[in-house]
């Protein structure tokens, strides 16, 4: 079975700060695809970017990039320029190919942003 | 579109009672999925279905029901609620041409 670890519970950063939040993974699939999702207190799931495990290349949106280590089964998400809509709970997530909606989550990191 | 909608946003049920949380979605995705979110346990998998008439069970299922009558419905039925289904609850429906699932806006139901 797959699992997801996110292993900080809670992190905080300053305005305009970077901060990067750890995911790592465990799978036996070679294809795959890895999620950021973010959810604030509206309870809405927002996708913050994705990752198809057969790109080399590390995904990026805007302020929000990948730290993708196949190889380590690592997926960490930075976020450059913070800003307070930033805080949040943030979830990493894991889905197999041919699975659409079936994901495997992480526990969750909360962000906090401070001025 | 109105993407994947859930109903009802709160709901407060006794211990014994049974009911059904609705979800639908007009995006004609064949996947669909119920997931539970309890605080620190980030979001499981109850149950999921790949097309009309076809389910399957996730991680957490028991005391959950579930069928797909149709593309754009799939209801999670609670036979005989427990404090344990405390929880808030997300439909969530995908599509083999997209990578990332879209969620509902949840339910929170509190077993009393």
């Amino acid at each position: 079975a797959q699992t997801v670890t996110q292993s900080q519970p809670e992190m905080s950063v300053q305005e305009a700060e970077t901060v990067t939040l750890s995911c790592t993974y465990d799978t036996s699939e070679s294809d795959y695809y890895l999620f950021w999702y973010k959810q604030p207190p509206s309870r809405q799931m927002i996708l913050v970017i994705r990752q198809e495990a057969y790109k080399q290349q590390n995904a990026t949106e805007n302020r929000f990039s990948v730290n993708f280590q196949k190889a380590a089964k690592s997926f960490s998400l930075k976020i450059s320029d913070s800003q307070l809509g930033d805080a949040a709970m943030y979830f990493c997530a894991y889905r197999a190919t041919g699975t659409a909606s079936k994901l495997t989550f992480g526990t969750g990191t909360r962000l906090q942003v401070t001025l | 579109n109105a993407g994947v909608t859930q109903t009802p946003k709160f709901q407060v049920l006794k211990t014994g009672q049974s009911m059904t949380l609705q979800c639908a979605q007009d995006m004609n995705h064949e996947y669909m999925s119920w997931y539970r979110q309890d605080p620190g346990m980030g979001l499981r998998l109850i149950h999921y279905s790949v097309g009309a008439g076809i389910t399957d069970q996730g991680e957490v299922p028991n005391g959950y029901n579930v069928s797909r009558s149709t593309t754009e419905d799939f209801p999670l039925r609670l036979l005989s609620a427990a404090p344990s289904q405390t929880s808030v609850y997300f439909c969530a429906s995908g599509t083999g041409g997209r990578t990332e699932a879209f969620f509902g806006q949840g339910t929170r139901l509190t077993v009393v």
